[in-house]
């Protein structure tokens, strides 16, 4: 079974630029999260999907955004890009009535110069 | 307030030692759900084990044992035989309610397998 899969693995992007990340679920998983890593503040929690609607927000200015499509893959977009969005962003997919299973992807590397 | 701490930034084992791995959390929930992972420096967020609030015995998986502590409030990692291997980022997270999937994360500790 595959698993978790993010692309691209890196990107470079210049300040003001927008970005679209994406990530494929492990098949049959219905829930598609997404969360920022940065060495200041941590892994945060930027938003969840399930069944192609959002149902859980985190504390993210409305530059970043989301959607997920009928079969479960889940695009993030980052639009006016700061220096500061430069992070690890990580989707975990998880099945239905399956909260005890959240199984990541290798992570898009993004760097805004 | 953190809902997920983590106060060992770092720690050193010797190969095939144990070590364990200190998380305390905070909820007023009744059912939740706590995580560790593994990210070695490539990045990737490793699955390692799960332990519900509901679940009587602590959870292992292989070498990976999770030592919950309902009314202390902590669910700390323990790594038996330590291989060099191990060496890398450890994160304990945790879920809140039955149908919240959001993960909050503490903010890890680094274990380095000395040989």
């Amino acid at each position: 079974k595959a698993g978790v899969t993010q692309t691209p693995r890196y990107l470079i992007k210049t300040r003001g630029q927008q970005v679209t990340l994406s990530c494929s679920p492990i098949s049959g998983h219905r829930s598609v999260s997404w969360y920022q890593q940065t060495p200041g503040q941590g892994l945060q929690f930027l938003f969840e999907y399930f069944s192609e609607t959002q149902r859980n927000k985190g504390n993210f200015p409305g530059r970043f955004s989301g959607r997920q499509f009928s079969n479960s893959r889940s695009e993030m977009n980052v639009s006016t890009l700061e220096l500061g969005d430069s992070a690890l962003y990580l989707c975990a997919s998880s099945p239905v009535g399956g909260a005890e299973k959240a199984f990541f992807g290798q992570g898009t590397r993004l760097t805004v110069v | 307030a953190q809902k997920i701490t983590q106060t060992q930034p770092g720690m050193f084992v010797q190969e095939k030692e144990a070590v364990t791995l200190d998380c305390t959390y905070d909820t007023s929930d009744q059912s939740y759900g706590l995580f560790w992972y593994k990210q070695p420096s490539s990045g990737e967020m490793i699955f390692l084990i799960y332990q519900g609030s509901y679940d009587e015995q602590n959870a292992t998986e292989g070498r990976y044992s999770l030592n919950f502590q309902k009314a202390r409030k902590s669910a700390n990692l323990v790594i038996s035989a330590s291989q060099l291997g191990d060496s890398a980022m450890y994160f304990c997270a945790m879920r809140e309610g039955s149908n919240d999937y959001k993960l909050s994360f503490g903010a890890g500790t680094t274990v380095t397998v000395r040989a």
